[in-house]
């Protein structure tokens, strides 16, 4: 089955770091590109960032950009999102997203189950 | 920033069709995707490229992009369609979703 695992969610003050995971199966990793996608509790989604398949070439939202890094090793069919100088409005469940195949502009045709990040003191 | 606006919420009842609109500035020249989010549950893709269905998705899902609206089209809405559905699009290399409308059949 194509499967994508998010993990490394959890509580983090305001200011610190966490590192989230996304572990792929079931489909050829290293050459599907990927995002991140959040969703604050009760509120809409939001892209944060994505990567291409040799993780080269990156973009971000203009909210996280400085702060988060997104990066890929294709030897662990693993993508990652880390989260610098956290804040509070950061809290949201984050979605690992894949992109799908073999069509002409970005759609996220695979959806992990998403990692829950609360920011609080 | 680019900016997608949807209605907050659309009702319709079971058999009809339900339209639900995305605005955004030139939309019609951007390509548009649709998203469906049950309650507790991770987004599914129902419409990319403005009007392909995924593998899976219902004939009855279908949708079209032109001037400044995209709208998503539920024919014959069953109730398993009530949902959260989200629009989304691109802005150069940035991802850009629309605030989501919630679908009430009753």
């Amino acid at each position: 089955d194509v499967q994508l695992v998010e993990s490394g969610g959890g509580l983090v003050q305001p200011g610190g770091s966490l590192r989230l995971s996304c572990a792929a199966s079931g489909f050829t990793f290293s050459t599907s590109w990927m995002h991140w996608v959040r969703q604050a509790p009760g509120k809409g989604l939001v892209w944060v960032s994505r990567i291409n398949s040799d993780g080269r070439s990156t973009s971000y939202a203009d909210s996280v950009k400085g702060r988060f890094t997104i990066s890929r090793d294709n030897a662990k069919n693993t993508l990652y999102l880390q989260m610098n100088s956290v804040r509070a409005e950061d809290t949201a469940v984050y979605y690992c997203a894949r992109d799908a195949p073999q069509v002409v502009v970005h759609a996220f045709d695979i959806w992990g189950q998403g990692t829950m990040v609360t920011v609080s003191s | 920033s680019y900016e997608l606006t949807q209605p907050p919420s659309v009702s319709v009842s079971p058999g009809q069709t339900a339209n639900i609109t995305c605005s955004g500035d030139k939309l019609g020249d951007r390509y548009a995707c649709w998203y469906q989010q049950k309650p507790g549950q991770s987004p599914v893709l129902v419409i990319y490229q403005d009007n392909k269905r995924p593998l899976g998705i219902p004939e009855r899902f279908s949708g079209s992009n032109s001037g400044n609206t995209a709208t998503l089209t539920i024919s014959g809405t069953q109730a398993m369609d009530e949902a959260d559905y989200y629009c989304q699009a691109w802005d150069s290399s940035t991802g850009v979703f629309g605030g989501g409308t919630k679908l009430t059949v009753l």
